[in-house]
């Protein structure tokens, strides 16, 4: 079926340090990257949409210049945490859908646990 | 705005026995439904999905999901659970008609002792 590749699986960082997360569709074109953030035990806070090729849709309440959204082919989508605070600490996830084409409709990936000290 | 409710925080249930999962949900059209299931520091792994036809979904590793329109529900079921079937469960619904942005519930943890 169909995968996504979401690296790394872990991350720690310094505080103010950027950090850069990647997602990979790696056996069909992604026409839309969800990125989505998650508290222990909570569920997921959709961040952002982005379209390949077009500028990312960030949900409200998201700083759209600390968590950059790169979306710049139809295979790769990349979110970077800039000045990463503590706050920032966290399990990031993407989501690619196809319109339709995934049997599955969605596919995740693996997740990141990002982690700033 | 679609909407998504798990009503229940944790689910207890003994080996062998009926496990459900609830979930209600609000959107303005007819919905997409999803059922995906999470273990700790994992993505998500897909169960089954309502898109349309049959009101009742089967997916993996034994679940199935009946979409009932009148009470907007798709509670998940599975006529006899395993410890390995404990996990963090998550409903989800989509934009009315697409493929766009999933609104998740809040998550139901289930725990399945021996």
């Amino acid at each position: 079926g169909a995968v996504v590749s979401q690296h790394p699986s872990r991350v720690i960082c310094k505080s103010g340090t950027s950090v850069k997360i990647e997602c990979r569709s790696l056996d069909f074109q992604a026409t839309t990257m969800f990125w989505y953030r998650q508290f222990p035990k909570q569920s997921l806070m959709l961040m952002a949409t982005s379209n390949e090729g077009s500028k990312a849709t960030y949900e409200q309440g998201v700083e759209k210049d600390k968590f950059l959204i790169n979306h710049a082919s139809l295979t790769l989508s990349t979110l970077t945490v800039t000045s990463a605070h503590p706050e920032d600490s966290s399990f990031y996830i993407c989501s690619a859908s196809s319109r339709g084409f995934l049997i599955d409709g969605y596919t995740f990936g693996s997740g990141t646990r990002l982690t700033v000290v | 705005a679609q909407s998504v409710a798990q009503p229940e925080d944790q689910v207890n249930v003994a080996e062998g026995n009926p496990l459900t999962v609830k979930c209600t949900y609000s959107v303005s059209g007819n919905p997409y439904l999803f059922w995906y299931v999470q273990y700790p520091n994992r993505g998500l792994q897909f169960l089954l999905k309502y898109i349309t036809g049959d009101n009742l979904v089967k997916g993996s590793y034994g679940f199935e999901a009946e979409f009932n329109k009148s009470q907007t529900s798709f509670h998940l079921k599975k006529p006899s659970a395993l410890v390995s079937d404990s996990a963090l469960y998550f409903c989800a619904v989509s934009e009315t008609d697409s493929w766009g942005k999933l609104q998740f519930g809040a998550g139901t943890q289930v725990v399945v002792t021996p």
